[in-house]
This record gives structure tokens, sequence and C-alpha cells, in this order.
């Protein structure tokens, strides 16, 4: 079956650091790729998408590219502020959408 | 659009008693779905609807987890009895699903339920 595994965490930066969050799929067929950002107290929200080989989504200064070779869709970030912190979840959409486990992410000042 | 709206954001409940939990999608979206998220399970799918009919329930924990769509506009998630394991935060969400693409799912702010 389709799954997504996603690098584990908590993952603790200083403001302006780089930030990278890994994600693998497994899945038959081309199933569009999602990332979702958790903050405090909230429910999730879409954070950037891509639907075919090679698209890159961006927002927010955050960017992945849908990799169809290694199977993957990595999230990036190049300078992080505290408002980042959150938790970040890969996701594949087949027709629902399977979550990896989650990444918490923390920002210091 | 006011997005997808959940009641009540915090329920407190004593073991053994009655949950249910509401749930408004955004309009014209005719997917719905239930989460459940824990610290120790993570994000979890319990149900699904299409055009109000439940489609997968395989993630339903166990019989005394019941969902329903009556109309377009309102879900309910009722749990009774309840137990302490089933606090968590439950989440519902909504999407539109045209005949082709992607889509993506919008989530409401969640209940947190516990169960003392």
């Amino acid at each position: 079956g389709n799954s997504v595994t996603q690098m584990e965490g908590p993952v603790t930066l200083s403001e302006e650091a780089f930030l990278t969050i890994n994600c693998t799929y497994t899945a038959t067929g081309y199933p569009s790729l999602f990332w979702y950002v958790q903050y405090p107290g909230e429910g999730l929200q879409l954070l950037l998408k891509a639907t075919k080989a090679d698209d890159k989504g961006s927002n927010k200064g955050f960017e992945a590219t849908y990799r169809k070779e290694t199977t993957s869709f990595h999230l990036e970030k190049g300078s992080v502020q505290v408002s980042d912190s959150a938790v970040y979840f890969c996701a594949l959409n087949d027709y629902k959408l399977s979550f990896g486990a989650g990444t918490t992410v923390t920002v210091r000042a | 659009d006011a997005g997808v709206i959940q009641s009540p954001r915090h329920e407190v409940t004593e073991m053994g008693q009655e949950v249910t939990l509401r749930c408004k999608p955004i309009s014209g979206h005719d997917y719905l779905f239930w989460y459940r998220q824990t610290m120790m399970r993570g994000l979890e799918l319990l149900i699904y609807f299409n055009n109000n009919v439940p489609i997968d329930d395989s993630g339903m924990p166990e019989d005394r987890f019941s969902a329903k769509m009556p109309n377009a506009s309102f879900s309910t998630l009722k749990i009774q009895p309840s137990e302490p394991r089933d606090s968590a935060v439950y989440f519902c969400a909504s999407s539109f699903a045209p005949g082709t693409g992607p889509y993506e799912q919008y989530f409401g702010p969640g209940t947190r339920l516990t169960v003392t």
C-alpha cells in the first residue's frame, strides 16, 4: 500500500539556520505530494504541494521538489524564524491522504 | 468561507459517558474525513465520507465509535461508552474532489477530548 516516511524529530535550530526535513514515499501510480504544517493548538494547514514529477511546490519561503527517481519530497527553508516552530507532516494523495509521522521543529531566537 | 467548523473545542467527560463530536464541512466539499491525533499513534484516519456516504471506516477503533453524515453540511462522531484511552484530539477535514487532479484537505481546529 501507499506510505510516507519522514525523518524523526525533534529538530531544534537557531534563527536563520537552514532547515531540511526528509520525506520519502512508496506508492503505486503517480500520487500528489503535500506538506502540511500544524502550529501549536491548531489544525493542519496545507503548506505546499506538487502534483507531478519535477514539480516544485513553494510557500512562505519553504520549497519541496517532487523527485520520482528517488521517491522523495524533502522540505527545505533557507532561513528559519521562530514563527516556523511547528509540526510538519509529509503526505501523499491517491484518493485519501496518507500522512507521515510528523516532525517537530523548534526554532530558537 | 468560515472553514471547517468543529464543536466543541474541548470536552472533558467521565469514563462510560457518551461523547458526540460535531463537524460542519466547507460548503461545496463532497468529502469529509475524521482523524484522531495522539502522541503515541500520531495522526490516524478513522473514517471518511463521499457525498454523505461512508466509504472507508477501517480506521474506526471499535464498535464504541460511530460516525454519521445526515446531510452535506453536518457530521457527527460518537463514542459510547467513552474510555480514558479515547483521550485525543479529533480533527474533521473536508475536500473537494474534481473528476481529475489532486485535491487538498482543509482541517478544522480540532476537538480536544479528555476522558477521566
